[in-house]
């Protein structure tokens, strides 16, 4: 067990449709990692976030957006959602850098139909 | 930009034997280099990471990876396969301090009885 927590666990929709995945991270971690892992794509890393600011962006789409609250859990909306958006999201957690460990969580399978 | 490439996007080994999983990265500063598992129906679990420290790096699970600066390389090995070894593995160059993971493509390994 890693202490990063997503939910939910699996999610089916429809296109068009928007949808929030929620993580939270482990006990202390300031920083919030989002990646995307497809097929075609791989594991390609789409934001981050520390201590409640919006530190990198990788390759996000405009249709996605992230944000961490306060108490430093963290959301990915996707929205207009398209079948290729279908993929494992996963979060991931660090200390501060992402050059700490990162500590990933079991991922949100979203299908897209 | 920097870049991960990981020759063999499976390998089968029989168990017992050496397990070597290639790595190669780009990178125009020493870079700190992951390696990741990731069983079935899973998130990734770090397996051990390079710290411009020592080169060799000893991880969990029986793993080690050497660093070569001058052949780029970050190869895992094992020198006894089990039949729990078998998952997906990921390279991943964090090139400076502040930078983003950078995935490989990811090798999955087969352990044959």
């Amino acid at each position: 067990d890693s202490g990063v927590t997503q939910t939910p666990k699996h999610l089916i929709t429809a296109t068009g449709q928007r949808v929030t995945l929620r993580c939270s991270p482990r006990s202390g971690d300031l920083s919030v990692y989002w990646y995307q892992q497809s097929l075609d794509q791989g594991l390609q890393f789409l934001i981050q976030y520390y201590n409640g600011e919006e530190r990198a962006k990788g390759n996000i789409l405009e249709r996605f957006s992230a944000q961490q609250f306060p108490d430093l859990h963290s959301e990915l909306n996707l929205s207009s959602l398209e079948l290729g958006d279908s993929a494992l999201y996963f979060c991931a957690s660090s200390a501060r850098d992402p050059r700490d460990t990162q500590y990933f969580g079991p991922g949100t399978r979203l299908t897209v139909l | 930009a920097q870049s991960v490439t990981q020759l063999g996007s499976h390998v089968s080994v029989s168990e017992g034997a050496l397990v070597l999983l290639r790595c190669n990265y780009s990178s125009s500063v020493p870079p700190y280099l992951f390696w990741y598992v990731q069983y079935p129906n899973q998130g990734l679990q770090l397996l051990l990471k390079y710290t411009s420290a020592a080169t060799l790096v000893k991880g969990i699970n029986g793993f080690e990876a050497e660093f070569k600066k001058s052949e780029t390389s970050f190869h895992l090995t094992k020198p006894s396969a089990h039949m729990s070894d078998a998952a997906e593995y990921f390279c991943a160059v964090s090139p400076d301090y502040g930078q983003n993971f950078v995935f490989g493509p990811g090798t999955r390994l087969s352990v044959l009885p």
